[in-house]
């Protein structure tokens, strides 16, 4: 079974505005990660946290991470129609050598 | 360099028979890993390999299959298809277990 849970589904939004995706998972991580899927097509890894961050920035995107609440945020600013896609977070636990992945919000970015 | 190669790209084939995947990695990545993507399930580990070794496996039934040669290239082999194996099958690619590269994934159909 899955061990995150994304937050919202499906999320849409006008160019320009800022989206915001969830992610909550269930047991201690090593890290976790946000992947991109263009439809239907192979994940690209966006970015990588470590348990031990809170916070982290590459480019448009940022994402944090509250393991006391077991969750994480990512934010992606002045979005484009080209940001539309499937968000994934996947979690990565000590030890583990596999990714644990959420269900993905579907963002959908209006021209 | 070259990305993680995943053939073929689409696969059609009738349930009772078998299939194999090949995925070729990053020059210099020793790890694979294979995952499952349907809408219901969402996605899925199937198992990671180490310098031919499996490290780990998910929870699928042993008709799902898998290895990886000396030269890192890994295949993944499915025997009695069921209608429920269609799916995109995705590998990943790392050098040790932090930060994967996934390929564009075989989009495999039981009829």
């Amino acid at each position: 079974s899955q061990q995150g849970e994304e937050d919202p589904q499906a999320l849409s939004i006008q160019e320009g505005e800022n989206a915001t995706m969830n992610c909550s998972y269930k047991t201690s991580i090593n890290n976790l990660q946000w992947y991109r899927q263009n439809s239907g097509r192979g994940l690209v890894h966006l970015i990588l946290i470590r348990s031990n961050e809170r916070e982290k920035h590459s480019g448009r995107l940022r994402v944090t991470l509250d393991t006391s609440k077991k969750s994480s945020s990512l934010l992606i600013t002045a979005s484009r129609a080209a940001d539309t896609a499937s968000y994934f977070c996947a979690t990565s636990i000590q030890g583990a050598q596999k990714l644990v992945f959420g269900q993905g919000t579907r963002l959908t970015i209006n021209p | 360099k070259a990305g993680v190669t995943q053939t073929p790209r689409y696969l059609i084939k009738t349930r009772g028979q078998q299939v194999t995947l090949s995925c070729s990695p990053i020059s210099g990545h020793r790890s694979v890993s294979w995952y499952q993507q349907t809408p219901g399930q969402g996605l899925q580990f199937l198992f990671e390999y180490f310098s031919e070794t499996q490290r780990n496996k998910g929870n699928f039934p042993g008709r799902f299959s898998g290895r990886q040669f000396s030269n890192s290239r890994s295949e993944m082999n499915v025997s009695t298809l069921e209608l429920g194996d269609s799916a995109l099958y995705l590998c990943a690619s790392s050098v040790a277990g932090i930060g994967y590269t996934f390929g564009s994934g075989t989009r495999l159909t039981v009829v």
